[in-house]
């Protein structure tokens, strides 16, 4: 079955700077790939997410890449502020039943 | 809209006791879902559902039961409590299975 890894498991950056979250996934079959943000005592939000058609998306300062040769994709947040920190959790998907498999997570703190 | 919710917040259960977990979603989602979260992991699906009537398991079924009378309500039943079902407990509803998923506030559980 489907396998995702994420990196890192927590990234400190400061104010301003931009950060990168990595995941790996195993099942080639997989196209659908959401990202979700969790802030603390509450259930995850999408954020923004990728099919296997395309290559980039961009909203505003949150871009995500995926690269299907390589089965990978990242998540780029720039100029980044304090809000942005909470557990960022990415997920890939191929199964019709709709099945999600996550990341382990990563925390992100961003400090003013 | 209420969007998706559940009940209870929090549970304290003694090993061996059974509860149920109430989700009840508004959007007129087919797809729903219970995933479990334990600290520093991401969400591991329990039990899915593609409509009321049909059901299908996760990665950890085991220890859980779920029934789908109804589009709008996916309860989850906990049998015999033991203390690895200790953890947060969130319910999801989506349109489609590669489309967002809107996750509830989550239960947080207690086995002891």
């Amino acid at each position: 079955g489907e396998n995702v890894e994420q990196h890192p498991s927590t990234l400190s950056v400061q104010e301003g700077d931009s950060a990168v979250i990595k995941c790996t996934y195993s099942d080639s079959a997989s196209n659908y790939f959401p990202w979700y943000k969790q802030e603390l005592g509450k259930g995850p939000q999408l954020i923004i997410d990728i099919r296997s058609n395309v290559g980039e998306k961009k909203d505003q300062r949150i871009a995500v890449t995926l690269n299907k040769t390589a089965k990978h994709f990242s998540l780029h947040i720039t100029e980044t502020q304090p809000e942005d920190s909470a557990v960022y959790f990415c997920a890939a998907s191929g199964d019709q039943g709709g099945k999600l498999i996550f990341g382990q997570g990563t925390e992100l703190s961003v400090k003013p | 809209n209420a969007g998706v919710t559940q009940t209870p917040k929090f549970r304290i259960l003694k090993i061996g006791q059974s509860m149920t977990l109430q989700c009840a979603q508004d959007m007129n989602h087919n797809y729903m879902y219970w995933y479990r979260q334990d600290p520093g992991m991401g969400l591991k699906l329990i039990y899915y559902s593609v409509g009321a009537g049909i059901t299908d398991k996760g990665e950890v079924p085991n220890g859980y039961n779920v029934s789908r009378s109804t589009t709008e309500d996916f309860p989850l039943r906990l049998e015999l409590a033991a203390p690895s079902q200790t953890s947060v407990y969130f319910c999801a509803s989506s349109y489609s299975p590669v489309y967002e998923q809107y996750f509830g506030p989550g239960t947080r559980l207690t086995v002891t």
